[in-house]
C-alpha cells in the first residue's frame, strides 16, 4: 500500500484565499484524523472520522475550518478564508480501528502570507 | 497543566549511550503511542501500548497503567536516532492527546 497520501505537500497562499487540503487514507482503514502542528502548540487533533462520520471536531479552531469525508477513500480539510495564523503543517492519519497503529501522511505545509 | 507531560524536553547523548524518555499522563486512556518525527516532518508510529512492554530492535517501550507512566528506551543509540519523540495517549473517545515531544540529538 502507498500509505496515507496528502496533497498538496506545500502551499503558499495569500490571506483571505480558500485552502483545500486533501487526504487519501490507507485502503481498509476506517478511522481518519486531521492534525495540525505548529511550533507554539505542537500537534493538535482537529477532527476525526470513523466510518466516514465525524466523531469529534472539538479541535477545529473556528468556523473558517471545515472537513468532509464523502467516502472511505477521501477526505478534505478546508480553510476559508485563510489567515496567517493558520500557517502550519497539517497531517492526515488513518488507522484500522480504535486503538490500532496510526499511520501518518507526510503532511501539507501551509504558509499564509 | 497538560494532560500529557514528557521529559526531558531536550536530550543530547553520545553515540552508544542508553536513552530514556518519559511520559506521564493524567487522564484515563485506552492506549498510548510513541511517535518519531524526523527533521523534514514525517511522523512514524513506533509503538502502540495498552499494557506491559514492547520491543522492536533497539527500542523498548513500557507502560504502567496504574502509575499512568510510560517510558521509551533506546539502547546503543546512534546518530540516526536523532529526532523528536512524541508520546500520545488515546482517550476513550479515540481522541489522541499529544505530549510536547522530546528533541533527541545523538552525537557521534
Amino acid at each position: 500500500d502507498a500509505g496515507v497520501i496528502q496533497s498538496p505537500r506545500h502551499e503558499v497562499t495569500e490571506m483571505g484565499q480558500e485552502v483545500t487540503l486533501r487526504c487519501k487514507p490507507i485502503s481498509g482503514h476506517n478511522s481518519l484524523f486531521w492534525y495540525r502542528q505548529t511550533m507554539m502548540r505542537g500537534l493538535e487533533l482537529l477532527i476525526y472520522f470513523n466510518n466516514n462520520v465525524p466523531i469529534d471536531d472539538s479541535g477545529m479552531p473556528e468556523d473558517r475550518f471545515s472537513a468532509k469525508m464523502p467516502n472511505a477513500s477521501f477526505s478534505t480539510l478546508k480553510i476559508q478564508p485563510s489567515e496567517p495564523r493558520d500557517s502550519a503543517v497539517y497531517f492526515c492519519a488513518s488507522s484500522a480501528s480504535s486503538g490500532n497503529t496510526i499511520y501518518f501522511g507526510e503532511g501539507s505545509w501551509l504558509t499564509v502570507v | 497543566k497538560n494532560e500529557v507531560e514528557q521529559s526531558p524536553q531536550n536530550l543530547t547523548a553520545q553515540e552508544g549511550e542508553f536513552i530514556t524518555i518519559n511520559c506521564s499522563y493524567s487522564v484515563g486512556i485506552s492506549a498510548l503511542h510513541w511517535l518519531q518525527q524526523h527533521p523534514g516532518g514525517g511522523i512514524v508510529s513506533l509503538f502502540m501500548l495498552s499494557s506491559g512492554k514492547k520491543k522492536h530492535g533497539r527500542l523498548i517501550a513500557t507502560i504502567n497503567i496504574q502509575e499512568k507512566h510510560s517510558s521509551l528506551h533506546i539502547t546503543a543509540s546512534h546518530p540516526r536516532d536523532s529526532a523528536v519523540y512524541i508520546c500520545a495517549v488515546v482517550k476513550a473517545t479515540n481522541k489522541l492527546i499529544f505530549g510536547t515531544g522530546t528533541l533527541l540529538a545523538v552525537q557521534p
